[in-house]
């Protein structure tokens, strides 16, 4: 089945920077790769995702980047604020089975 | 309307008792899971349901049973509770080309 690392565990940068995570994944045949921000003691809710067909996408101040050569995706966070400060999670999916393989999370600290 | 909405979200039980935790989504989607997310924050799926269908079962104990009587909801049964199994349970659903909706977690703690 599909493996996802996810990279770094815990992440703290100053209020303003950025802030970049970084994953990858074993099956080549994973092709929908969403990130999801966990707050403390809240569910896991969906920030942004990406498609196999696309190499970037952008909202605001978040973006994800995708190199499927690589088997390689990331999370940029640009202008961090504290309200920033969460758990995140990588994940891959093989659409079609609707199977979800999320990485091991990054506890990102946004200091103000 | 709650997307996904899952009852009770905090149980505390004896080790040995038997519980159940409830699942509905209102979503419309076709599949279904359970989540488990222990003490170091993984997320780890145990089951998923796909027109009431089984489709993953990621080496769970069979103390841990999923019930699905229609597409909305899907149940989780646990026997005999221990001690290591004290977590975040999230239910959550999804359609084809789409991301999880998840619950909002039961905290289960066995004392």
């Amino acid at each position: 089945g599909e493996n996802v690392e996810q990279h770094p565990s815990t992440l703290s940068v100053q209020e303003g920077d950025s802030a970049v995570i970084k994953c990858t994944y074993s099956d080549s045949a994973s092709n929908y790769f969403p990130w999801y921000k966990q707050e403390l003691g809240k569910r896991p809710q969906l920030i942004i995702d990406i498609r196999s067909n696309v190499g970037e996408k952008k909202d605001q101040r978040i973006a994800v980047t995708l190199n499927k050569t690589a088997k390689h995706f990331s999370l940029h966070i640009t202008e961090t604020q504290p309200e920033d400060s969460a758990v995140y999670f990588c994940a891959a999916s093989i659409n079609t089975g609707n199977q979800f393989y999320f990485g091991t999370g990054t506890s990102l600290t946004v200091i103000p | 309307d709650t997307a996904v909405s899952q009852t009770p979200k905090y149980l505390v039980t004896q080790m040995g008792n038997d519980k159940s935790i409830k699942c509905e989504q209102n979503l419309g989607h076709d599949t279904m899971y359970w989540y488990k997310q222990d003490s170091k924050k993984f997320l780890k799926i145990m089951f998923s349901y796909n027109n009431k269908e089984l489709i993953i079962n990621e080496t769970v104990p069979n103390r841990f049973s999923p019930k699905s009587p229609d597409k909305a909801h899907l149940n989780l049964h646990i026997n005999s509770l221990e001690l290591g199994d004290s977590a975040v349970y999230f239910c959550a659903s999804s359609q084809v080309s789409g991301g999880i909706t998840f619950g909002s977690g039961t905290r289960l703690t066995v004392v």
